[in-house]
């Protein structure tokens, strides 16, 4: 397997558009999160699914944020519209055990900047 | 609320020396401890779990509940340990990992 797919991996842009952040989980994990990594803040969860549907968005900072799953095999993270303060690394990760068990598997990461 | 902390941003340490990674937590039942290793250009990944009490790469982590810390440690450092280091909690019943915010370990050869 080649573990959890993210695209883009890095994708800059300027402020006002659209991003949209894609993940593929490990086939067969019933769980996916989206975690935000910043200097100031570390990682932050966003959000989270489980069995394609979504349990916890608390995470998520504001409107502007949406993320869906329509299927087991896809996420996106969506952002409308970027503003600088979006600049980050924005992880997907999936598990297996509803990550109840802390372990988590790590895409490479999509870093993001809004110019 | 569980917060995780991670006092040192940056530790180095020559080849063959002691390391230890220290982490605090806050929380106030039983919690299970993590930590979790990014090495240049691979992915977060995990390292170890307090519940295993296992030796990884050299490395152990012990759970002080009374000085809520679970440092990580190794005797004898080597190159290849070089990397972000990040303590993790995971609350009872729960499936939300909060972490620390890192150190970079450096060692220097």
């Amino acid at each position: 397997d080649a573990g959890v797919i993210q695209s883009p991996r890095h994708e800059v842009t300027e402020m006002g558009q659209e991003v949209t952040l894609r993940c593929k989980p490990i086939s067969g994990h019933n769980s996916l999160f989206w975690y935000r990594q910043t200097m100031m803040r570390g990682l932050e969860l966003l959000i989270y699914f489980n069995n394609n549907v979504p349990i916890d968005d608390s995470g998520m900072p504001e409107d502007r944020f949406s993320a869906k799953m329509p299927n087991a095999s896809f996420s996106t993270l969506k952002i409308q519209p970027s503003e600088p303060r979006d600049s980050a690394v924005y992880f997907c990760a999936s598990s297996i055990t509803g990550g109840r068990t802390g372990e988590l598997f790590f895409g490479e990461g999509s870093r993001l900047t809004v110019l | 609320a569980q917060r995780v902390t991670q006092p040192e941003k940056l530790l180095s340490v020559f080849k063959g020396a002691p390391v230890e990674l220290k982490c605090n937590y806050s929380y106030s039942g039983s919690p299970e401890l993590f930590w979790y290793v990014q090495y240049s250009r691979q992915r977060l990944q995990l390292l170890l779990r307090h519940i295993s009490r296992e030796s990884i790469k050299g490395f152990t982590a012990d759970l002080n509940k009374g000085e809520t810390s679970f440092h990580l440690k190794k005797p004898f450092a080597q190159e290849e340990d070089s990397a972000m280091y990040y303590c993790a909690l995971l609350g009872a019943g729960s499936y939300q990992l909060t972490f620390g915010k890192g150190t970079k370990l450096s060692v220097i050869p």
